[in-house]
């Protein structure tokens, strides 16, 4: 059973724009949350995370806003670039020594 | 400059016969994992190693070993690969992992496996 789902596989949004990414939970043991931004050929990379104790968190253009009773998280991009284009990996964990459980990813998409 | 690497980058492989993935990190990381993704899957981790000598299953363990004897190195071996194991594998690194607020990892640049 998926614990974290990414339920949309692509995205496309003008440059300049907002993106928003959406993931959802199962878990309600889930207390900690990941972005991760992965390039082609590359490793994924550390964007931004978000504790259970916050419901928003903010990082220059880059903003994660969770809903705890909704189960639900998105991460924000505003302005949106062109080097924003990658594919963007939810992460989940709950407190101590438990893995990250990961969504499927979407693929952002920036036209200019 | 702190990095995990991964070697090789590309592998194509035949059916049984034994390979090694190396995986390094120069930051003094005591935590460490190995992932696959492959399509319409995401990342799923296949072991992880708390520090030295201390290592343990992930979700998808089956098919593969790993061996931590050093703080820096975390090999992952596959001792007679499938072709269902042709993915793309992920290496990370954290500082210390259930440390709270402290759950970044640092992934390795990929190793595209192939086996034939």
């Amino acid at each position: 059973d998926q614990q974290v789902k990414q339920n949309s596989p692509s995205l496309s949004v003008q440059e300049g724009r907002i993106s928003i990414l959406n993931c959802d939970y199962t878990n309600s043991m889930f207390d900690y949350f990941l972005w991760y931004k992965k390039y082609p050929a590359e490793g994924p990379t550390f964007l931004i995370s978000i504790s259970s104790i916050k419901d928003k968190n903010e990082d220059g253009r880059f903003t994660v806003f969770l809903n705890k009773s909704a189960k639900h998280l998105s991460l924000h991009i505003v302005p949106s670039q062109p080097g924003d284009s990658a594919v963007y990996f939810c992460a989940a964990k709950s407190s101590g020594n438990t893995p990250l459980v990961f969504g499927k990813g979407t693929r952002l998409s920036v036209i200019a | 400059e702190a990095q995990v690497t991964q070697n090789p980058r590309y592998l194509i492989t035949v059916t049984g016969k034994k390979l090694t993935v190396t995986c390094s990190q120069n930051m003094n990381h005591e935590y460490m994992s190995w992932y696959r993704q492959d399509p319409g899957l995401g990342l799923r981790q296949i072991y992880y190693s708390m520090n030295v000598e201390v290592t343990d299953k992930g979700d998808v363990p089956e098919g593969y070993k790993v061996s931590r004897k050093e703080k820096r190195n975390f090999p992952l071996i596959l001792e007679s690969p499938s072709p269902n194991q042709t993915s793309l594998y992920f290496c990370a690194s954290s500082l210390k992992w259930g440390l709270a607020g402290r759950y970044e990892q640092y992934f390795g640049p990929g190793t595209r496996l192939t086996v034939t």
